[in-house]
């Protein structure tokens, strides 16, 4: 059973650099590389996808933010990393990590879903 | 447009149809996914492409989709499936993700 498990700090100071890891737990790499995303959730608010990792570690990135995040992986190819430069208070969200699992069903469609999340790390942005 | 659009908010009654509802360009190109959310929870997928339930969903959950507008549909709606719903899907240019802003759904 494939688990992600996201961790980090809880406090950041505004200005500094947060990492997050995205550690997965049941996934034998001999199959594979999986893709996982990074997903926020400021407190109250809607879900705001922010950056993907491919399995040949292609990454892409919300143009909004992406002059500021980061993701890759480590050689293990069971941590995705998370990095977001510069934060400030509206970067206070929980951040989960998610697995997509993608296919082409057998009328050519593209069909993707995030099937796995992790439960999510709470990260406050203050002085 | 990278925008999927959510009413903010549905009621249904209890044991009643109700039907959540996305809109978006990218829509035309893919399909949605939607996940419910409840308080303090992390999303659980419930409908992916055409009309794909995961293991473990309740088949009152079910999807469709008509142009630039995807829907979930719950009918027989539980005290259970009070929520938060979001829609998801790639944008128009198939490099990113989006999410729609999301429905609570109060039963």
């Amino acid at each position: 059973q494939v688990t992600l498990k996201e961790s980090g700090p809880v406090l950041v100071k505004p200005t500094e650099t947060l990492t997050l890891t995205c550690t997965v737990s049941g996934f034998s790499v001999s199959n594979g590389t999986m893709d996982v995303s990074w997903i926020r959730q400021p407190p109250g608010k809607a879900l705001e996808w922010l950056a993907h990792i491919f399995p040949h570690d292609e990454t892409s990135y919300n143009t909004s933010l992406k002059k500021r995040l980061t993701i890759s992986r480590d050689t293990s190819k069971r941590r995705v990393v998370l990095t977001v430069t510069d934060v400030e208070p509206g970067d206070t969200a929980t951040y989960y990590c998610a697995r997509l699992t993608y296919y082409y069903d057998s009328n050519g469609y593209y069909i993707d879903a995030f099937d796995i999340w992790g439960q999510g790390t709470m990260v406050i942005v203050s002085s | 447009s990278s925008e999927l659009t959510q009413d903010p908010t549905v009621s249904v009654a209890l044991g009643q149809t109700v039907r959540i509802t996305c809109q978006g360009d990218s829509l035309r190109n893919y399909f949605a996914s939607w996940y419910q959310q409840k308080p303090g929870q992390a999303p659980v997928v419930v409908i992916y492409g055409k009309n794909n339930r995961p293991s473990g969903v309740p088949d009152r959950f079910s999807g469709s989709n008509s142009g630039n507008t995807a829907s979930l549909t719950i009918t027989g709606a539980q005290a259970e499936d009070e929520a938060d719903y979001y829609c998801n899907s790639r944008d128009t240019s198939g490099n990113y993700w989006v999410f729609g802003g999301g429905t609570k759904l109060t039963v």
